[in-house]
């Protein structure tokens, strides 16, 4: 059983371009959360799709955004990259509906961008 | 302020020992979750254990186990036994609330080396 799977794992951007980040959900999973991972720190929420729709955004601009498909796979973009922006970004995938105590998140491995 | 704060940048522990990765949280809200993940240098965050603050007992998952001390908002990890294999970054996280989403609120992380 596969679990979250994030592509590419690895990609160099220079400043003010533009990035897309995919990931496919564990089975029978139907939420999507990113997280940004800088250097030595821990991961901070930038939001999170529930079927198809943002449902809660944490303390990001604008420049990021989101999408996810009707197969529960999801895409995040950065347009207009800044060095600061560099970080594992990390996708996160869980089952809505169960209560708030068992609903686990499932992280993949990350997509890491350098920005230059 | 910072919800969730881990103080021990690094640890070190001899294999088979036991070792406490402390945790405070700082939250207003009477319904939360705690959760730490474990972080190999591979990057994917591995869940080990919950607590609800609700919940009546410590938690416990195998050779981890969860000490919530409500009254002094601590939710120190404890790993017995330690292991070769258990060298990673350790961060908890905090979920507030009614939110049943993907938002968890991370701490710093912890560096947990084990020495043969």
């Amino acid at each position: 059983d596969a679990g979250v799977t994030q592509s590419p794992t690895h990609l160099i951007k220079t400043r003010g371009q533009q990035v897309t980040l995919r990931c496919s959900p564990k089975s029978g999973h139907d939420t999507v959360s990113w997280y940004q991972q800088a250097l030595g720190q821990g991961p901070q929420f930038i939001f999170q799709y529930y079927e198809e729709e943002e449902r809660q955004r944490g303390n990001f601009p604008d420049r990021f955004s989101g999408h996810q498909f009707p197969n529960y796979s999801s895409e995040l973009n950065v347009n207009a990259l800044l060095l600061g922006d560099s970080a594992l970004y990390l996708c996160a995938s869980s089952f809505l509906p169960l209560g708030a105590g068992a609903n686990v998140l499932t992280f993949g491995a990350g997509s890491r961008l350098t920005v230059l | 302020a910072q919800k969730i704060t881990q103080t021990q940048p690094g640890m070190f522990v001899q294999e088979k020992e036991a070792v406490t990765l402390d945790c405070t949280y700082d939250t207003s809200d009477p319904s939360y979750g705690l959760f730490w993940y474990k972080q190999p240098s591979s990057g994917e965050m591995i869940f080990l254990i919950y607590q609800g603050s609700y919940d009546q007992q410590n938690a416990t998952e195998g050779r981890y186990s969860l000490n919530f001390q409500k009254a002094r908002k601590s939710a120190n990890l404890v790993i017995s036994a330690s292991q070769l294999g258990d060298s990673a970054m350790y961060f908890c996280a905090m979920r507030e609330g009614s939110n049943q989403g993907g938002k968890l609120i991370f701490g710093q992380g912890t560096e947990l080396s084990v020495k043969p």
